[in-house]
């Protein structure tokens, strides 16, 4: 059975504080990995979509990398605001239709 | 106007009644899913589409079904509800990007709560 595991489950920080969440799959059955944000009461929508061993990603203070060899992913926020508090979501694609996803991060940032 | 509309929101009934969420989309993608959300667990896969003459099942199809109406239209049916199938449920769209690789990139509703009784 294939699992993706996030770390921590949840996280509270300060405004202005620097984090970071740690995705980690199985790498033989790497083909692309995603990462959603997922605001309560919203759509998940996706931060990025990493496909290439090194690939890092970068949108305004989030940023991530990937590294398919050992089947890990790093996602970074720099200077945390309270609108980004949300459930960050990573999803391993094998291929096709099957996408597997982790349970979140939960991100709490009090101003 | 949302791209994946999902009704109802949400949805409180008995046990045994007959549920059916709608789910329409507007991005022209001809891949369709339906989610399960628990807390705790990743989003797990009820069932997708991939046309309109295409059904497959997820991991957690029993005690649901589905039907693919049009190109724009996935509905998911609980037969009879109970306890258990109390989540949040998210239909889901992916399709081909433009360079031609398909990621399976997602896009999602907002989702539609159903409590069952």
């Amino acid at each position: 059975i294939l699992n993706v595991e996030q770390s921590p489950q949840s996280l509270h920080v300060q405004e202005g504080d620097s984090t970071n969440f740690t995705c980690s799959f199985p790498s033989s059955n790497f083909y692309a990995l995603h990462w959603y944000r997922w605001e309560t009461a919203k759509s998940p929508e996706a931060l990025f979509v990493m496909t290439l061993n090194g690939d890092e990603k970068k949108k305004g203070r989030i940023s991530a990398t990937l590294n398919t060899k050992e089947g890990y992913s790093y996602l970074y926020i720099k200077g945390s605001q309270p609108e980004d508090s949300a459930t960050y979501l990573c999803a391993l694609n094998t291929g096709g239709f099957k996408t597997i996803f982790g349970a979140g991060t939960r991100l709490f940032v009090k101003a | 106007d949302a791209d994946v509309t999902q009704t109802p929101r949400n949805r409180i009934t008995k046990t045994g009644k007959r549920i059916m969420l709608e789910c329409s989309q507007t991005k022209g993608h001809d891949r369709m899913y339906w989610y399960r959300q628990d807390p705790g667990l990743g989003l797990r896969l009820i069932y997708y589409s991939f046309d309109v003459k295409d059904i497959n099942k997820g991991e957690i199809s029993d005690g649901y079904s589905v039907s693919r109406q049009a190109q724009a239209k996935f509905s998911l049916s609980l037969e009879s509800a109970i306890p258990n199938q109390t989540a949040l449920y998210f239909c889901a769209t992916s399709g081909a990007s433009s360079g031609g690789l398909n990621t399976g990139e997602l896009f999602f509703g907002e989702g539609s709560r159903l409590t069952v009784l």
